[in-house]
């Protein structure tokens, strides 16, 4: 089975408008962490949010937002107030465990913004 | 400061030929992480450094692939006999410390985008 399932292989979305990002994933390990990261067409891994499976609240940074329901295994990532610069591919990562380094990736959402 | 560097930028080859790709990572940083893009898929990983600890190379994919990290600072990946299958785009990572139960930003190189003809 994947670990990391992003369902959305592309998405087009208004300037200026909200945007969900869908992220399954599937672990038995109770200690996790799931990771957004976004990649432009240069090809950098820019590193977005971080929710940890045992946080009690959703993170939060600037516009980005991640939409954790533990119980459904999702971990969807929101992007208010879109803007042009926001194209690119985004990909949705899950650390295992509580010393695990490596990260699991999902296949990635291609979101291209429309002015 | 600077980040991640990761040379050469690009590397044609030809099939069965050996590469070596390298990594210098973010100065202070104790893991280092190499990872594969293939063409439109996401991020596989390779193999991990932390310290002086073995490495965890649970992620290559054959014996055709090998790494070091020399000091615990600059790491080369290794291929021999390259294969048409093996070109794709080869992150490095690297992150401060790793915590128990928290998470470790990972900083990303460039990448090395390898064509085996």
């Amino acid at each position: 089975a994947q670990k990391i399932t992003q369902t959305q292989p592309g998405m087009f979305v208004q300037e200026k408008e909200a945007v969900t990002l869908d992220c399954t994933y599937d672990t038995s390990d109770p200690s996790y962490g799931l990771f957004w990261y976004k990649q432009p067409s240069s090809g950098e891994m820019i590193f977005l949010i971080y929710q940890g499976s045992y946080d009690q609240q959703n993170a939060t940074e600037g516009r980005y937002s991640l939409n954790f329901q533990k119980a459904r295994k999702s971990a969807n990532l929101v992007i208010s107030a879109s803007q042009l610069g926001d194209s690119a591919m985004y990909f949705c990562a899950m650390r295992e465990g509580q010393k695990a380094e490596k990260l699991t990736f999902g296949t990635g959402t291609r979101l291209t913004i429309i002015p | 400061g600077a980040g991640v560097s990761q040379s050469p930028s690009n590397k044609v080859t030809e099939k069965g030929k050996d590469v070596e790709l390298r990594c210098d990572p973010i100065s202070g940083h104790t893991a280092l992480y190499w990872y594969r893009q293939s063409l439109g898929q996401g991020l596989e990983f390779l193999i991990y450094f932390q310290g002086n600890s073995a490495p965890d190379k649970s992620g290559l994919p054959s014996d055709r692939f090998s790494a070091e990290r020399t000091g615990g600072s600059v790491s080369t990946l290794t291929i021999q006999r390259t294969q048409q299958e093996d070109s794709a785009v080869y992150l490095c990572a690297s992150s401060l410390v790793v915590l128990a139960g928290g998470y470790n930003e990972q900083f990303f190189g460039p990448g090395t985008r390898l064509t085996v003809l």
